[in-house]
């Protein structure tokens, strides 16, 4: 594979259950993102890890959780869904967090959550 | 708070040129970033401005005013391809992308 791939492209989930979205990358990025986007507002930031090891909360984190255990993959979880987190969700990598490192974003996953 | 603004949809003639404007009020600046974004795909880099001034990059290019908190992206010589959401985006004083809503560019024949 070549650049970053999410998992799985569209999922339908009950409220309340827990899910899983996988993320992972083969550019030795050491930063990476979850994104959720909704229509008619720009991407937020939901989790974010300069490096393996080491996360940080963005702008939207309650409901979320994720892990960096090593630089490839980013899981992002949600414990107990409900509707309110139904939305498409991007996870992206820069090389770093800084200056100009532009972040490349993988395709997306959809979830609706009922 | 922080806040990007930008046109929420715009149409242009293909073969045109078109400019989409974004302002920003963000705590602290470090760069400015110009997405594309077809529908049902994933952002993709398009340009970054740091410096005040316009950095040209074939057809696409974007221009920076830190002082007025402004940008804008200029398309040129408009293809059908190049109907799509078009993202600004701010790094903030924590390295940390803020984004505007997009613009949703509507080209016609």
């Amino acid at each position: 594979i070549a650049g970053i791939t999410q998992a799985p492209t569209s999922q339908i989930l009950a409220a309340g259950r827990r899910m899983t979205l996988r993320c992972t990358q083969d550019m030795r990025h050491n930063a990476m993102y979850w994104y959720r986007q909704d229509l008619g507002l720009g991407l937020r930031l939901i989790h974010y890890s300069n490096t393996a090891g080491t996360t940080g909360k963005g702008e939207v984190p309650d409901g979320y959780s994720v892990s960096r255990a090593n630089t490839d993959d980013f899981p992002l979880t949600l414990a107990s869904a409900v509707p309110s987190q139904t939305s498409v969700y991007f996870c992206a990598s820069s090389d770093s967090s800084g200056g100009n490192n532009e972040q490349f974003f993988g395709p997306g996953t959809r979830l609706t959550v009922l | 708070g922080q806040n990007i603004d930008q046109p929420t949809e715009m149409t242009a003639t293909e073969g045109a040129i078109v400019q989409i404007n974004c302002t920003y009020q963000t705590s602290g600046f470090n760069g400015l970033f110009w997405y594309q974004q077809h529908a049902g795909e994933a952002p993709t880099f398009l340009s970054y401005n740091v410096l005040d001034g316009l950095e040209e990059k074939g057809r696409f290019s974007s221009f920076l005013s830190r002082s007025k908190g402004y940008s804008y992206l200029l398309l040129k010589e408009l293809q059908m391809k190049d109907s799509a959401s078009y993202l600004c985006a701010v790094k903030d004083s924590n390295y940390q992308l803020i984004w505007g809503a997009g613009t949703k560019l509507i080209i016609k024949p």
